[in-house]
């Protein structure tokens, strides 16, 4: 059981827009910056937001992140096939001085 | 532009001692944060630890005293060090630099 929880299972239709939530405490998300990446099972993970918000050079505008006391969410609107992945936040934690990965969430594009 | 790469056995015996390297290339290690992270066969992504360019490490607490993360700028590399595996222990191992870039992964099976 992860310190920091997300929705197992996420879906939409393309050009749909989804949000994928991470709930963690003070600890964590309310005192760090969050991070998400896409991942492929056996690829290298892929960093899309960082720091909360920021996109890292070459993922495309579509994909947005944000943050509000000790949750953070990410959203991808006009949703494509390729968004097909499993999406995780990522945090450092300062009770566990330790970085926190979220249990993931699988995206499943319809 | 700045690559890794992970290497080491691809199979270890249980009680064993697990060692991985990451060689890093296109620049010198210079000031970052240098992490392993695993994934076990259809589970989640876990964070395993990491060593910032001045030697303080971090490592997950579900691995505390069995695991160890060492830096040799001179070479360009670090090291992942994990004793007493377990069939648990069986993953795709990532190295990774910072947050944002990681190596192509390497399968590590724990098993007699």
């Amino acid at each position: 059981q992860s310190v920091v929880t997300q929705p197992p299972s996420a879906s939409g239709t393309p050009g749909q827009t989804v949000i994928i939530s991470c709930s963690g405490s003070r600890s964590n998300i309310g005192d760090n910056s969050v991070n998400w990446y896409q991942y492929l099972p056996g690829t290298a993970p892929k960093l899309v937001i960082k720091s909360n918000y920021q996109r890292p050079s070459g993922v495309p505008g579509r994909f947005s992140g944000s943050k509000s006391g000790t949750s953070a969410s990410l959203a991808i609107t006009g949703l494509q096939s390729d968004d097909e992945a499993d999406y995780y936040c990522a945090v450092y934690d300062d009770s566990l001085s330790a970085v926190v990965f979220g249990g993931g969430t699988k995206l499943t594009v319809l | 532009q700045v690559q890794l790469q992970e290497s080491g056995p691809g199979l270890v015996r249980p009680s064993e001692t697990l060692s991985l390297i990451c060689s890093v290339s296109g620049d010198s290690m210079g000031i970052w944060y240098w992490s392993w992270l695993r994934q076990p066969a259809g589970k989640a992504l876990e964070w395993v630890g990491r060593i910032h360019s001045t030697g303080r490490t971090n490592y997950n607490p579900s691995l505390w005293g069995r695991v160890s993360i060492s830096l040799d700028m001179s070479k360009n590399q670090f090291s992942l060090t994990l004793t007493s595996v377990t069939a648990a222990d069986t993953a795709i191992y990532f190295c990774g630099r910072d947050w944002g870039l990681w190596g192509p992964g390497t399968m590590v099976t724990v098993s007699s």
